[in-house]
């Protein structure tokens, strides 16, 4: 069965310390899609990330890297210099899909706490 | 208006009530879904529109009752509601192709804060 898990319920740093999100999923499908979303207090999803299960490149965007390890079944989120406004709930999500429409399977999330 | 938008934003309903939440997307998709987001759970699937016909209903209760008129908007009846459906109410939409290359980020609204007493 399709499962996203994410360990860390809470996380609190200062602000410019980095901080490393886990991520750990299964899927018994070869081709498959994972993602990061972060939920500031406004309460909408923010798309972060789309990665698939062929490319294992690492990916930096700014103060964002993920680090994909297909070996581990992880794809992991690190936050460098993190600033009071990385303040959310992040969510890992991995796809799957049934019929033609595609099924986003979601972690509990991590709840991360910048502090000035 | 861009994005996703929801309305209402909160709610408050008694459990002989009947409300509807609404979800308009603005994007040009041509797939759209309801979440539900409880405390301390993951998100849950609710249901799945895809060119506006329902492709996904992960046994939901028939309290819920989800309407797609056009791709571009996607409602949600309640009628009898149990406290337990407290929750928040996420819309989301992408846009499906089919064969191909996937295409398959999700674009959430604000989400509607149920709470039903």
């Amino acid at each position: 069965a399709q499962k996203v898990t994410q360990a860390q319920t809470e996380i609190s740093v200062v602000e410019k310390e980095d901080v490393t999100l886990d991520c750990v999923y299964e899927t018994r499908d070869t081709t498959y899609y994972l993602f990061w979303y972060k939920q500031p207090p406004s309460g909408e999803l923010v798309f972060l990330i789309r990665r698939n299960s062929f490319d294992e490149q690492n990916e930096i965007s700014g103060r964002y890297s993920w680090n994909f390890q297909k070996s581990t079944s992880s794809f992991n989120f690190t936050i460098t210099a993190s600033q009071v406004v990385d303040s959310a709930v992040y969510f890992c999500a991995l796809s799957e899909r049934p019929y033609n429409t595609d099924k986003l399977i979601f972690g509990t999330g991590t709840r991360l706490q910048v502090f000035p | 208006e861009t994005g996703v938008t929801q309305t209402p934003r909160h709610l408050v309903m008694g459990m002989t009530n009947k409300k509807s939440l609404k979800c308009e997307q603005h994007l040009g998709h041509n797939a759209m879904y309801w979440y539900k987001q409880s405390a301390k759970k993951p998100l849950e699937l609710m249901f799945v529109y895809s060119l506006e016909e329902r492709v996904e209903n992960n046994s939901v209760p028939s309290r819920f009752s989800p309407e797609c008129p056009n791709s571009s908007h996607l409602f949600l009846h309640l009628h009898t509601l149990q406290p337990e459906d407290s929750a928040l109410y996420l819309c989301a939409s992408s846009q499906e192709r089919s064969g191909g290359t996937r295409y398959n980020e999700q674009f959430f609204g604000p989400g509607t804060r149920l709470t039903v007493l």
